[in-house]
């Protein structure tokens, strides 16, 4: 079955420092994986996805991921981290019924 | 595009009260779900349906009822509530393919509190 796993359920950086949120998962299907958004009292929004092609997909707001088969991981990265960057982040798997399953989520915490 | 629209956004019940959560997208999307959010364990699907007249449990269904009577709407029936069911929910669409694999759209959420 597949499955994903977040480690850290809250991540603190200061802003300008780099972001690193972790996602690995499990899948026995080529896995199509997901990062999703969600600001303070507002529903989640697609940050970005990887479907098939290139490993490094790009998203909105700086935001990047890595696909790597071997570590079965896809982290998801910002390079900077700005103050409107604080929110929780959802990484998911879309499973062999197309279901979407879903790790616990990271608190990102900016301080200034 | 209005997208996907979920009313009311806050409401609070007494146990054994029920009422419906109202979710509509403007999107022509076949798949429509429901998922509840508690802190602490992600989103856990409650129901979801693939198309008109068609729906199906997700890993919560205890509790909660819905319909598919067309493509727009996506009402979540509580039964009757209980606690345990103070939770945010969120009703989510996409298309169903080989290319998009479910990449759902999300409505703002509803903040039920059950008394």
């Amino acid at each position: 079955a597949q499955s994903v796993t977040q480690l850290g359920s809250h991540v603190s950086v200061s802003e300008g420092a780099l972001v690193l949120l972790r996602c690995n998962y499990s899948s026995s299907v080529p896995p199509y994986l997901f990062w999703y958004v969600q600001y303070p009292n507002q529903g989640l929004q697609l940050l970005l996805k990887y479907t098939t092609g290139a490993t490094l997909v790009k998203g909105i707001n700086g935001f990047e991921a890595e696909f790597k088969k071997s570590e079965t991981s896809f982290h998801l990265t910002k390079p900077s981290a700005h103050m409107s960057d604080a929110a929780e982040y959802f990484c998911a798997v879309s499973d062999s019924n197309y279901q979407l399953i879903w790790g616990a989520g990271t608190k990102l915490i900016i301080k200034p | 595009n209005a997208g996907v629209t979920q009313t009311p956004k806050f409401q609070v019940l007494k146990t054994g009260q029920s009422m419906t959560l109202q979710c509509a997208q403007d999107m022509n999307h076949e798949y429509m779900s429901w998922y509840r959010q508690d802190p602490g364990m992600g989103l856990r699907l409650i129901h979801y349906s693939v198309g008109a007249g068609i729906t199906d449990q997700g890993e919560v269904p205890n509790g909660y009822n819905v319909s598919r009577s067309t493509t727009e709407d996506f009402p979540l029936r509580l039964l009757s509530a209980a606690p345990s069911q103070t939770s945010v929910y969120f009703c989510a669409s996409s298309f169903i393919s080989s290319t998009s694999r479910n990449e759902q759209f999300f409505g703002p959420g509803t903040r039920l509190t059950v008394l």
